[in-house]
């Protein structure tokens, strides 16, 4: 199974920084890696799909980045609903298998 | 407007069976691919299963193989999920997921509905 390795575990920011979260990949997958957003009691949302294709409807603050085994989802100026848990999911090869989420926190 | 509403959901004794329910709305849903999802407290999300359009193919990671069986009866726009032999690690939220895919095969949950809880204890 590919493991997916998130960091850090938590992120502690104020509103209006810009930040960076990881998602590194036990193996090669290419672009097969998608964002998630998980607020507080709620199911996750889509956020980039393909690791930098963006999603309608989100916002543009949201970007991300990389490919094969090193991936970033970047926060442009976090706001205050930005707050909550980010989990990277790789489709590259069956079982599909998610990262442990990066919890955002307000600092 | 896409929507997912699972149902089901409720406290089973170890070993005994539960079904659970996606009803959707909104789009074509005979022209998706579907899948379960599940989240125990407080931890991270899991795949659970995915089926094909017409029902004719099935996935499961080997945590449920064998023991869950994914199921849609698109006449009715719902799919299903078969639960023996629970286990207390079964425990959990189930959300039903929408997969898309613009790239050859590679999919994406792009809806998710808000989840329906198992509770596996005796």
């Amino acid at each position: 199974d590919i493991v997916l390795t998130q960091s850090p575990a938590t992120l502690s920011v104020t509103p209006g920084e810009s930040v960076s979260l990881s998602c590194r990949a036990s193996q090669g997958i290419s672009t097969s890696i998608h964002w998630y957003q998980q607020k507080s009691n709620e199911s996750p949302r889509l956020l980039i799909k393909y690791a930098s294709q963006s999603i309608s409807g989100i916002p543009s603050r949201f970007s991300g980045s990389g490919s094969g085994t090193d991936f970033t989802l970047s926060i442009n100026r976090v706001e205050s609903e930005d707050f909550s848990v980010y989990y990277c999911q790789q489709s590259y090869s069956l079982p599909y298998t998610f990262g442990a989420g990066t919890k955002l926190e307000l600092k | 407007e896409v929507q997912l509403v699972e149902s089901g959901g409720g406290l089973v004794q170890p070993g005994r069976s539960l079904k659970l329910s996606c009803a959707a709305s909104g789009f074509t849903f005979s022209n998706y691919y579907m899948a379960w999802v599940r989240q125990a407290p407080k931890k991270g999300l899991e795949w659970v299963a995915t089926i094909s359009t017409s029902g004719s193919r099935t996935y499961y990671p080997d945590s449920v193989k064998g023991r869950f069986t994914i199921s849609r009866d698109n006449a009715k726009s719902s799919l299903y999920l078969q639960m023996n032999s629970l286990k207390s690690e079964d425990t959990a939220t189930y959300y039903c997921a929408r997969l898309r895919s613009t790239i050859a095969a590679v999919w994406y949950f792009d809806f998710w509905g808000p989840g329906t809880m198992v509770t596996v204890s005796s």
